[in-house]
């Protein structure tokens, strides 16, 4: 079935940085982009960035340029997601998701499971 | 830069009709996605395109968008429907989502 897998919690100090691994399956992974979105406890879902998974071009919003990095590996159908200079307000569960990719800018129908982040000293 | 705006909680009673709406400037003239999320889980896409529902998604969930609302109707609502619902829309290729609104059925 298609699903895409997340890698497990991560629990970082401030200051470092984190990748989280998305790993494709049951789809051709480089047919659809990747956005990556996270939510911070109780709180609504921010969106982070995507990837174009065949070329390898990224979008990031305004509000992380500079901190997150968006890669990906076509030969293991898997994204990446890196954050850099981790802060406290970033700790979050951290999610990819799959674009439909039946018009341009539509919806996300597959999610990862979610990372959970922890910035803690 | 554009916003989304949600009410933070809907209540509905077993059977009647929940109607969350979301609003931006000119939101009619782009395409809304809906989710659905319950604790603890990933989010699920209910409506895309305004109106369209994915495989699925029960027919109580319908959505409309004009003007500057867009809006999720969930008829006969059941107590699974019980979640968070946030909106979603693209601006200049960027992703918004509206804060979300918890529906209550009680």
């Amino acid at each position: 079935q298609v699903q895409l897998v997340q890698s497990g919690a991560e629990v970082k100090k401030p200051g470092a940085s984190v990748q989280v691994s998305c790993k494709a399956s049951g789809y051709t992974f480089t047919d659809y982009y990747l956005h990556w979105v996270r939510q911070a406890p109780g709180q609504g879902l921010e969106w982070m960035g995507r990837i174009n998974t065949n070329s390898g071009g990224t979008n990031y919003a305004q509000k992380f340029q500079g901190r997150v990095t968006l890669t990906r590996d076509t030969s293991i159908s898997t994204a990446y997601m890196a954050l850099s200079s981790l802060r406290s307000d970033d700790t979050a569960v951290y999610y990819c998701a799959r674009e439909t990719g039946l018009i341009t800018g539509d919806g996300f129908d597959i999610w990862g499971q979610g990372t959970m982040v922890t910035v803690s000293s | 830069s554009y916003e989304l705006t949600q009410p933070p909680s809907v209540s509905v009673s077993p059977g009647q009709t929940a109607s969350i709406t979301c609003s931006g400037d000119k939101l009619g003239d782009k395409y809304v996605s809906w989710y659905q999320q319950k604790p603890g889980l990933s989010p699920v896409l209910v409506i895309y395109q305004d109106s369209k529902r994915p495989s699925g998604i029960p027919e109580r969930f319908s959505g409309s968008n004009s003007g500057n609302t867009a809006s999720l109707t969930i008829s006969g609502t059941q107590a699974m429907d019980e979640a968070d619902y946030f909106c979603q829309a693209w601006d200049s290729s960027a992703v918004v989502f509206g804060g979300g609104t918890k529906l209550t059925v009680l």
